[in-house]
C-alpha cells in the first residue's frame, strides 16, 4: 500500500458525460500528479500540482480538468466524455514534486 | 522532448536466470526513475538514480545509470516469480518538468 487513495476504483458512464476522479495524496506529499493510462497510449503525463499551484502540464486535453485543494487533495474532472476516454487513470505523490512519485491503484473508467 | 525507449518490449525468461532491461534517451536525463506494474494494478517505485554512473541494488535488482547519463539498465539477478510484471523507466522530459514514461517492458518468469 502506497498510502495514497482514489476514488471510486471502478466508473461506468456514458459518452457526453462528466464524472471527477478523486486522489489524496500520502501523508506529508505536497505534489500531485495525474496519469492516464490506455493499452494504445502507454502510460501518459497529464498534470502536476504543487502545494496547491499548477507545476507542469503534459497531454491534458481541453475537456480536462484538475486542482489541488488546501488540504491537499486533488480531483481530474473529465467533460464530454468520448469512448477514446476509457482508461485507467492514475494519481501520484511525492514530497516535493522533484522526487520519487508514489502511485495510487487508478481508477478505471469505463465509457460506453 | 525527450522520448525514452525501453528494450526489449517483453522478454521470457526461465527461473532462476538473469535478465536485463534498458532505458535510453534521446536527451540527457537529469533523473531516472524506475518502478514495476502488475497489469491493472498502481506502479510500486523501485529506484531512482540521478548520478552519471551511478548503480543501486534492492533485493535482486541493479539499475544503473550511464556516464553519459542517456541510458539506464536494470538488471534481475536470478529471477523468481515475483519478478514477473510490467517494468517502466521514467524521466523528467522537459525544462517546464512534464514528466515521461517509457512503453514499458512485460517480464514473464517461467518455472
Amino acid at each position: 500500500d502506497s498510502g495514497v487513495t482514489q476514488t471510486p476504483k471502478h466508473l461506468i458512464t456514458a459518452t457526453g458525460q462528466r464524472v471527477t476522479l478523486r486522489c489524496s495524496p500520502r501523508s506529508g506529499d505536497l505534489s500531485v500528479y495525474w496519469y492516464q493510462q490506455s493499452l494504445d497510449q502507454g502510460l501518459q503525463f497529464l498534470i502536476q500540482y504543487y502545494n496547491g499551484e499548477e507545476r507542469a502540464k503534459g497531454n491534458i486535453l481541453e475537456r480536462f480538468s484538475a486542482q489541488q485543494f488546501p488540504d491537499l487533495h486533488s480531483e481530474l474532472n473529465l467533460s464530454s466524455l468520448e469512448l477514446g476516454d476509457s482508461a485507467l487513470y492514475f494519481c501520484a505523490s511525492s514530497v516535493s514534486g522533484e522526487d520519487e512519485q508514489f502511485f495510487g491503484p487508478g481508477t478505471r473508467l469505463t465509457v460506453l | 522532448s525527450q522520448e525514452l525507449e525501453q528494450s526489449p518490449q517483453s522478454l521470457i525468461v526461465q527461473e532462476g536466470k538473469n535478465l536485463t532491461i534498458n532505458c535510453t534517451s534521446s536527451k540527457t536525463l537529469y533523473g531516472l526513475y524506475w518502478y514495476k506494474q502488475k497489469y491493472g494494478e498502481g506502479l510500486i517505485f523501485l529506484m531512482m538514480l540521478q548520478k552519471g554512473g551511478e548503480e543501486k541494488s534492492h533485493e535482486k535488482i541493479t539499475a544503473k545509470l550511464d556516464e553519459k547519463k542517456q541510458q539506464s539498465s536494470l538488471h534481475i539477478t536470478a529471477s523468481q516469480p515475483s519478478h514477473a510484471g510490467i517494468y517502466l523507466c521514467g524521466a523528467v522530459s522537459d525544462s517546464w518538468g512534464k514528466f515521461q514514461f517509457g512503453a514499458g517492458t512485460q517480464v514473464v518468469v517461467t518455472p
